[in-house]
């Protein structure tokens, strides 16, 4: 069973409408990451929080916004996204050292459709 | 910028065979981690790696670190049904937090 919570699973929306993807873990881990994953491709780096602050944004459309509202939950707010946005959005923590050790632990997942 | 690369992209193996395959990068890495993800699952971490030259063993997975750390490789013993999945290599671009993944090898077990 993974330590990484995401929900919802499965979501489908509109090109208008605004949701909101969470993530939670209790390792007590100091840094999380969203990734986007398209069909047959290896995960990519969205974005980064250590510590509660983001450190990683790799240029992502200002329809994604993060939010890290405390070391043990992870927000993705969605807004006016495109049918190109559909994917598997997986949440991820790590210890968060410093030069952190690549140990990551990933949730399930949240398979968002755009409509 | 670092990049990644797995070979072979596929493999359709029998129950039993062993299995290798490798994951090759540009610049140099200090950490390799290796992955697998089930289909409609988050990856999984197999084996994290350190050291060049490392050999790491989880059960009948075993990993070893290039001594050139620019690559990594990752076999697996006697097969089964349940290793059928993707299986990701990674490492971090410089001493950040910043995670890249290669392509993925994909594993087929047949009967």
């Amino acid at each position: 069973d993974t330590e990484v919570t995401q929900t919802p699973k499965h979501l489908v929306m509109g090109m208008t409408n605004k949701k909101s993807l969470k993530c939670e873990q209790h390792m007590g881990h100091r840094a999380m990451y969203w990734y986007k994953q398209k069909a047959k491709k290896p995960p990519e780096l969205m974005f980064v929080y250590s510590y509660e602050k983001l450190s990683i944004n790799e240029s992502v459309p200002s329809r994604f916004s993060p939010e890290c509202p405390n070391s043990s939950l992870l927000n993705l707010h969605l807004h006016a996204l495109q049918p190109e946005d559909s994917a598997l959005y997986l949440c991820a923590s790590s210890q968060g050292r410093l030069y952190s050790t690549g140990e990551l632990f990933f949730g399930e997942g949240s398979r968002l459709t755009v409509l | 910028g670092q990049q990644l690369n797995q070979s072979p992209q596929s493999m359709f193996i029998q129950e039993g065979e062993d299995v290798s395959m490798n994951c090759t990068s540009s610049s140099i890495f200090n950490t390799w981690l290796w992955y697998k993800q089930d289909p409609g699952e988050g990856p999984v971490l197999l084996i994290a790696l350190y050291k060049a030259g490392e050999l790491t063993s989880n059960g009948r997975l075993t990993a070893q670190f290039g001594i050139t750390r620019k690559d990594s490789f990752l076999n697996i013993s006697a097969s089964i049904p349940s290793d059928v999945g993707i299986y990701f290599c990674a490492g971090p671009r410089g001493y950040g937090q910043n995670f890249v993944f290669g392509p993925g090898t994909r594993l087929s077990v047949l009967p």
